[in-house]
Formats: C-alpha cells, structure tokens, sequence
C-alpha cells in the first residue's frame, strides 16, 4: 500500500513565525502536491512538484514556498505564517504525470495561526 | 477552464435508503473523473474513477458512478446506505494530459441517520 506521512496531525503557530510542512512518500512517486483545504471550497492546490528539484505554482501559492530535495520528501514552507493561513493542510503524491491516475493523500495537518 | 459543481453540500439520509451525490462537471478535453471520500480526521481515499472506459464506474463499499456526457454529469449512488458511509465526498476532475492536476468540488457532507 502506498504511504503518504505529513509530520504533524496538529499545530499552533504565531503570526511572523515561519513554518514548515513536511511530507514524505514511500512509493517512489514522481508527482508531489500540497493543498489546502477549507470549509466549502473543496481542495485548492498550492504547489507541485514533478521532480526534485523542480516545482510549479498551483492556484493559490501567494505566501507559500515549497522544497523538494530528494524524491521522496515535499516541503511546504510559510515564511510568514498569517492567521488567514489558519487551514488544514493535505500532501498527495502519484506515480505518473497523465491526469488519469489517482493521486494518493496524507492524513492532513490542521494548522492554526494565532 | 475545467471546474466541477457539487450540487448539495449536505445530503442526509436513513440507513437502508439509497444515497446519491451530485456532480456536474465542466471540461474542455476528455475528462477523467473522481470520487474521493474523506472521514473525519483522516485524509482523502479513493472511491472510484472514470477513465474513458466503461460509463458505469464501479467503486468500493458498494458505490457506482455513471459517467453522462450529454449531461456532463457523474452523479455517484449507493443503493443502501450504512451508517459507516457518513462522511464528506468529493467529485474531482482532471486533466487529460499535464502533470495530474485535480480539481476539486466543494465537497458534499452526508449524513447518515439511524
């Protein structure tokens, strides 16, 4: 079974701290992704990855960064966290970049900014 | 543009009586579609997909999904519905082509009454 792993079920951060999301994958997945998501909105992409070391903006990655050093770990970073990025935070990877395939999620990070 | 529309953001049903979720889907190429489920405090799982083969997407725990292209639609159904199957539910399209990018409906909670 595919694993996906994010390193904090919960976490309580202050406005101005940075902050860090770790990810990892146990399937030698090619494609990473972080999303957030929120209360009738669905999930939105911040970013993706399709290889490491490369990486592309989704559809919401204004005050978001992400790091992919090695294949098996994504990064969301929050230079600044703000409360308005008080949210839960959902990681996913899949093995193949064609749209047909599934993409397989971690538990989820609920992030509180206060 | 791609978008989905989940028609009702709760549904509530008796244990025993059919379930079905709606999904109206929008897409310029060919679509993939998705049904994932999310339990509370867990993260996304797989229910069934449509890949251009058969219309009637058999999936797990006893959902079906038919995929209707004149009605751009991919309504997902149960014919009995189990106390368990309280949960929210996401009808997700995608790309065909480009690097697996999702996009996801707002989500539908049910609930499911004894």
């Amino acid at each position: 079974d595919v694993k996906v792993t994010q390193s904090s079920r919960y976490l309580v951060k202050r406005t101005g701290e940075k902050v860090f999301l770790e990810c990892v994958q146990d399937m030698d997945h090619e494609n990473m992704f972080w999303y957030r998501q929120d209360p009738g909105l669905g999930l939105r992409l911040i970013y993706f990855s399709y290889d490491v070391k490369m990486k592309e903006k989704g559809d919401i990655p204004e005050g978001y960064s992400v790091s992919r050093e090695k294949k098996e770990r994504f990064s969301l970073i929050l230079e600044s966290a703000s409360t308005n990025q008080t949210s839960m935070y959902l990681c996913a990877s899949s093995f193949v970049p064609e749209g047909s395939y599934e993409q397989y999620f971690g538990p989820g990070t609920r992030l509180t900014v206060t | 543009a791609q978008s989905v529309t989940q028609l009702d953001s709760h549904v509530s049903v008796s244990e025993g009586t059919p379930v079905l979720l709606r999904c109206n889907y929008s897409s310029s190429y060919s679509p993939s579609l998705f049904w994932y489920v999310q339990h509370p405090n867990k993260g996304l799982q797989l229910l069934l997909k449509y890949t251009s083969a058969a219309t009637l997407v058999k999936g797990i725990n006893g959902f079906e999904a038919e995929f209707k292209k004149s009605e751009t639609s991919f309504h997902l159904t149960k014919p009995s519905a189990h106390m368990s199957d309280a949960a929210e539910y996401f009808c997700v399209v995608s790309f065909s082509g480009g690097y697996n990018k999702l996009i996801f409906g707002a989500g539908t909670r049910l609930a499911v009454h004894p």
